[in-house]
């Protein structure tokens, strides 16, 4: 089956900075790359996702990329907040209604 | 915006006895899956659901494990006799796939403690 590896495991950035999380994956078949934010107790959301027929994908301060070739893909914030702090999940998938491979998570902590 | 939820949020029992997990998906979801987290690893995928069947589970699935979908709103996940090591955070999704931008889409409950003494 597919396996994700995440890095990195923490992060601290100083508000304003970029935050980028990195994910790689096994599996040439995986077509479907959700990244979820879970904050302390709280159930893990979906903040973007992207699909392999795409390269790159922005929602406001947030952008996903995509390489299929070398098999990864990453998370970008830009002007990070304090509100962004959280614990960030990457996942891939073969398609609709098959499992989510997570990655082991980054604690991203945005500094004041 | 409908979310999914589940009962209870914290769940403690002795090494051995049952417990049963209760999960809400959203109404008009047809894929429903369980995930579990043990604390400070991965969130790993146990099963999926679809049409009154395990359509998908892994090898953490074993025989003392079961699903069920008793009404036709909730969803549940049962440990006939648990482990030590089933204390973990369990995760209860549900997925759309009637087509569409979200089909892939995955929506997470809050998730149930449950911790095996």
């Amino acid at each position: 089956g597919e396996n994700v590896e995440q890095h990195p495991s923490t992060l601290s950035v100083q508000e304003g900075d970029s935050a980028v999380i990195k994910c790689t994956y096994s599996d040439s078949a995986s077509n479907y790359f959700p990244w979820y934010k879970q904050e302390l107790g709280k159930r893990p959301q979906l903040i973007i996702d992207i699909r392999s027929n795409v390269g790159e994908k922005k929602d406001q301060r947030i952008a996903v990329t995509l390489n299929k070739t070398a098999k990864h893909f990453s998370l970008h914030i830009t002007e990070t907040q304090p509100e962004d702090s959280a614990v960030y999940f990457c996942a891939a998938s073969y398609g609709p209604g098959n499992q989510f491979y997570f990655g082991t998570g980054t604690s991203l902590t945005v500094i004041p | 915006e409908p979310e999914v939820t589940q009962t209870p949020s914290h769940q403690v029992t002795q090494m051995g006895q049952e417990v049963i997990l209760r999960c809400v998906p959203i109404s008009n979801h047809l894929y429903f899956y369980w995930y579990r987290q043990i604390l400070g690893q991965k969130v790993e995928f146990l099963v999926s659901f679809y049409n009154n069947e395990i359509s998908e589970k892994s090898e953490i699935f074993d025989d003392q494990f079961s699903v069920e979908r008793p009404d036709g709103s909730n969803f549940t996940l049962k440990i006939r006799s648990t482990k030590l090591e089933d204390s973990a955070m369990y995760f209860c999704a549900s997925s759309d796939f009637s087509g569409g931008a979200r089909r892939d889409t995955q929506y997470f409950g809050p998730g149930t403690r449950l911790t095996v003494l």
